[in-house]
Protein backbone atom coordinates (compact mmCIF):
# COMPACT_ATOMS: atom_id res chain seq x y z
CA UNK A 1 0.00 0.00 0.00
CA UNK A 2 0.60 3.82 0.19
CA UNK A 3 3.41 5.35 2.71
CA UNK A 4 3.86 8.95 2.86
CA UNK A 5 6.73 10.61 4.65
CA UNK A 6 6.57 14.31 6.06
CA UNK A 7 9.53 16.25 7.38
CA UNK A 8 10.15 18.28 9.86
CA UNK A 9 8.01 16.82 12.18
CA UNK A 10 8.37 20.46 14.05
CA UNK A 11 8.76 23.67 12.36
CA UNK A 12 9.53 27.27 13.73
CA UNK A 13 9.23 30.22 11.23
CA UNK A 14 9.92 34.08 12.20
CA UNK A 15 6.73 35.86 11.43
CA UNK A 16 7.07 37.12 7.67
CA UNK A 17 9.57 34.26 6.44
CA UNK A 18 8.55 31.41 4.30
CA UNK A 19 7.81 27.78 5.78
CA UNK A 20 8.52 24.65 3.59
CA UNK A 21 7.03 21.45 4.25
CA UNK A 22 8.40 18.42 2.83
CA UNK A 23 6.48 14.77 1.84
CA UNK A 24 7.83 11.68 -0.20
CA UNK A 25 5.13 8.79 -1.48
CA UNK A 26 5.82 5.40 -2.46
CA UNK A 27 3.19 4.14 -4.66
CA UNK A 28 3.78 5.37 -8.17
CA UNK A 29 -0.11 5.35 -9.22
CA UNK A 30 -1.08 7.85 -6.69
CA UNK A 31 -2.42 11.20 -8.77
CA UNK A 32 -4.13 13.69 -6.17
CA UNK A 33 -2.29 15.30 -3.56
CA UNK A 34 -4.30 17.32 -1.07
CA UNK A 35 -2.22 19.55 2.06
CA UNK A 36 -4.51 20.12 5.15
CA UNK A 37 -4.10 21.96 7.87
CA UNK A 38 -5.44 21.21 11.07
CA UNK A 39 -6.04 23.63 14.12
CA UNK A 40 -6.22 22.16 17.30
CA UNK A 41 -9.49 20.40 18.46
CA UNK A 42 -10.59 20.64 14.98
CA UNK A 43 -11.15 18.80 11.76
CA UNK A 44 -8.63 18.49 9.11
CA UNK A 45 -9.22 21.78 6.71
CA UNK A 46 -8.28 21.50 3.32
CA UNK A 47 -5.74 24.50 2.04
CA UNK A 48 -4.53 23.48 -1.01
CA UNK A 49 -4.29 20.10 -3.36
CA UNK A 50 -2.65 19.20 -6.75
CA UNK A 51 -3.38 16.60 -9.33
CA UNK A 52 -0.30 14.00 -10.70
CA UNK A 53 -1.11 16.16 -14.35
CA UNK A 54 -0.22 19.38 -12.69
CA UNK A 55 3.95 20.55 -11.36
CA UNK A 56 3.22 23.63 -9.50
CA UNK A 57 -0.37 25.16 -7.84
CA UNK A 58 -0.41 28.73 -6.13
CA UNK A 59 -3.09 30.35 -4.04
CA UNK A 60 -2.06 33.74 -3.12
CA UNK A 61 0.44 32.89 0.31
CA UNK A 62 0.54 29.16 0.05
CA UNK A 63 1.83 27.21 -3.26
CA UNK A 64 2.46 23.47 -3.86
CA UNK A 65 4.84 21.44 -6.07
CA UNK A 66 4.41 18.07 -7.60
CA UNK A 67 7.56 16.06 -8.67
CA UNK A 68 6.33 12.55 -10.14
CA UNK A 69 9.78 11.33 -11.13
CA UNK A 70 11.26 11.92 -7.78
CA UNK A 71 7.80 10.54 -6.04
CA UNK A 72 7.97 14.17 -3.75
CA UNK A 73 6.18 17.30 -3.37
CA UNK A 74 6.11 20.39 -0.89
CA UNK A 75 3.90 23.09 0.45
CA UNK A 76 5.24 26.34 0.52
CA UNK A 77 3.88 28.94 2.68
CA UNK A 78 5.14 32.92 1.95
CA UNK A 79 4.87 35.76 4.01
CA UNK A 80 3.88 33.78 6.87
CA UNK A 81 1.90 34.84 9.91
CA UNK A 82 0.68 33.97 13.62
CA UNK A 83 -2.74 32.34 12.58
CA UNK A 84 -0.60 30.16 9.98
CA UNK A 85 0.19 28.02 13.34
CA UNK A 86 -1.25 24.85 13.36
CA UNK A 87 -0.70 21.13 12.02
CA UNK A 88 -0.22 20.21 8.42
CA UNK A 89 -0.48 17.04 7.26
CA UNK A 90 0.31 16.10 3.72
CA UNK A 91 -1.53 13.11 1.95
CA UNK A 92 -1.81 11.18 -0.84
CA UNK A 93 -4.79 9.19 -2.78
CA UNK A 94 -3.17 5.62 -3.64
CA UNK A 95 -5.65 5.18 -7.03
CA UNK A 96 -8.11 6.85 -9.32
CA UNK A 97 -11.77 6.14 -8.02
CA UNK A 98 -10.45 6.15 -4.56
CA UNK A 99 -11.02 8.10 -2.19
CA UNK A 100 -8.89 6.54 0.26
CA UNK A 101 -6.24 8.75 1.48
CA UNK A 102 -2.99 8.04 2.92
CA UNK A 103 -1.54 10.91 5.65
CA UNK A 104 1.78 12.10 6.30
CA UNK A 105 2.76 12.16 10.54
CA UNK A 106 2.20 16.19 10.22
CA UNK A 107 4.02 18.80 10.75
CA UNK A 108 3.61 21.43 13.56
CA UNK A 109 4.10 24.77 12.12
CA UNK A 110 4.76 27.52 15.23
CA UNK A 111 5.19 31.04 13.62
CA UNK A 112 7.44 33.73 15.88
CA UNK A 113 5.93 36.61 16.34
CA UNK B 1 -17.10 25.54 5.55
CA UNK B 2 -17.08 22.10 4.27
CA UNK B 3 -20.40 20.84 4.50
CA UNK B 4 -19.77 17.98 6.72
CA UNK B 5 -21.50 17.60 10.05
CA UNK B 6 -20.62 15.23 12.84
CA UNK B 7 -22.30 14.47 16.26
CA UNK B 8 -21.64 13.94 19.04
CA UNK B 9 -18.48 16.31 19.36
CA UNK B 10 -17.53 14.72 22.00
CA UNK B 11 -18.46 11.64 24.49
CA UNK B 12 -17.37 8.74 27.00
CA UNK B 13 -18.15 5.37 26.81
CA UNK B 14 -16.59 2.22 28.90
CA UNK B 15 -14.41 -0.19 27.47
CA UNK B 16 -17.00 -3.37 26.28
CA UNK B 17 -19.75 -0.82 25.31
CA UNK B 18 -20.67 -0.07 21.67
CA UNK B 19 -20.59 3.75 20.26
CA UNK B 20 -22.43 4.85 17.19
CA UNK B 21 -21.03 8.52 15.23
CA UNK B 22 -22.98 10.55 12.65
CA UNK B 23 -22.08 12.26 9.78
CA UNK B 24 -24.17 14.60 7.54
CA UNK B 25 -22.48 15.43 3.99
CA UNK B 26 -23.70 17.74 1.31
CA UNK B 27 -25.61 16.84 -1.29
CA UNK B 28 -24.33 15.40 -4.18
CA UNK B 29 -21.57 13.48 -2.20
CA UNK B 30 -22.00 10.29 -2.72
CA UNK B 31 -18.59 9.16 -1.08
CA UNK B 32 -18.34 8.74 2.37
CA UNK B 33 -15.09 7.96 4.38
CA UNK B 34 -14.37 7.59 8.00
CA UNK B 35 -10.79 8.17 9.63
CA UNK B 36 -9.52 7.35 13.00
CA UNK B 37 -7.10 9.84 14.18
CA UNK B 38 -5.38 9.14 17.56
CA UNK B 39 -3.53 11.67 19.23
CA UNK B 40 -0.32 13.18 17.58
CA UNK B 41 -1.09 11.15 14.33
CA UNK B 42 -2.55 11.77 11.13
CA UNK B 43 -5.74 10.14 10.50
CA UNK B 44 -5.91 6.53 9.66
CA UNK B 45 -8.88 5.40 7.00
CA UNK B 46 -11.07 3.40 8.37
CA UNK B 47 -13.64 2.26 5.54
CA UNK B 48 -15.14 4.13 2.67
CA UNK B 49 -18.57 4.02 1.26
CA UNK B 50 -20.04 4.64 -2.15
CA UNK B 51 -23.78 4.77 -2.79
CA UNK B 52 -24.58 2.79 0.59
CA UNK B 53 -21.81 0.22 -0.43
CA UNK B 54 -19.12 -0.35 1.34
CA UNK B 55 -15.65 0.39 -1.04
CA UNK B 56 -12.80 0.02 0.66
CA UNK B 57 -11.16 -0.68 3.85
CA UNK B 58 -8.07 -0.06 6.51
CA UNK B 59 -6.40 -2.03 8.84
CA UNK B 60 -9.68 -1.94 11.13
CA UNK B 61 -10.83 -5.05 12.70
CA UNK B 62 -15.05 -6.24 11.81
CA UNK B 63 -16.26 -4.75 15.01
CA UNK B 64 -15.93 -0.98 13.26
CA UNK B 65 -18.89 -1.10 10.54
CA UNK B 66 -20.45 1.86 8.91
CA UNK B 67 -23.64 2.63 6.88
CA UNK B 68 -24.29 4.98 4.68
CA UNK B 69 -28.20 6.61 3.74
CA UNK B 70 -30.09 7.90 0.44
CA UNK B 71 -29.82 11.19 2.41
CA UNK B 72 -26.42 11.76 2.35
CA UNK B 73 -25.97 11.20 5.93
CA UNK B 74 -24.07 7.99 7.30
CA UNK B 75 -22.85 6.44 10.30
CA UNK B 76 -19.97 4.64 12.41
CA UNK B 77 -20.41 1.81 14.83
CA UNK B 78 -17.85 0.38 16.62
CA UNK B 79 -18.98 -2.76 18.92
CA UNK B 80 -16.87 -4.12 22.09
CA UNK B 81 -14.72 -0.77 22.65
CA UNK B 82 -11.22 -1.10 23.79
CA UNK B 83 -9.26 1.79 25.42
CA UNK B 84 -7.24 2.20 22.23
CA UNK B 85 -9.60 3.14 20.51
CA UNK B 86 -9.88 6.53 21.95
CA UNK B 87 -9.58 8.60 19.50
CA UNK B 88 -10.74 12.00 17.00
CA UNK B 89 -12.91 10.02 14.30
CA UNK B 90 -13.12 12.12 11.29
CA UNK B 91 -15.91 11.58 8.39
CA UNK B 92 -15.13 13.02 5.19
CA UNK B 93 -16.72 13.01 1.91
CA UNK B 94 -16.69 13.82 -1.94
CA UNK B 95 -18.99 13.24 -5.63
CA UNK B 96 -17.13 9.83 -5.45
CA UNK B 97 -16.04 10.91 -9.13
CA UNK B 98 -12.33 10.11 -8.51
CA UNK B 99 -9.48 12.00 -7.07
CA UNK B 100 -11.90 14.53 -6.46
CA UNK B 101 -11.51 17.39 -3.27
CA UNK B 102 -11.99 15.27 -0.08
CA UNK B 103 -13.60 17.36 2.58
CA UNK B 104 -14.03 16.52 6.53
CA UNK B 105 -16.01 17.36 9.34
CA UNK B 106 -14.87 18.94 12.45
CA UNK B 107 -15.18 15.17 14.14
CA UNK B 108 -15.90 13.28 17.20
CA UNK B 109 -13.75 12.44 20.16
CA UNK B 110 -14.16 10.01 21.67
CA UNK B 111 -12.82 8.45 24.89
CA UNK B 112 -12.89 4.82 26.33
CA UNK B 113 -12.34 4.70 29.98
Amino acid sequence: GENVEQHPSTLSVQEGDSAVIKCTYSDSASNYFPWYKQELGKGPQLIIDIRSNVGEKKDQRIAVTLNKTAKHFSLHITETQPEDSAVYFCAASERFGNEKLTFGTGTRLTIIP
Amino acid sequence: ETGVTQSPTHLIKTRGQQVTLRCSSQSGHNTVSWYQQALGQGPQFIFQYYREEENGRGNFPPRFSGLQFPNYSSELNVNALELDDSALYLCASSTGAGGNTIYFGEGSWLTVV
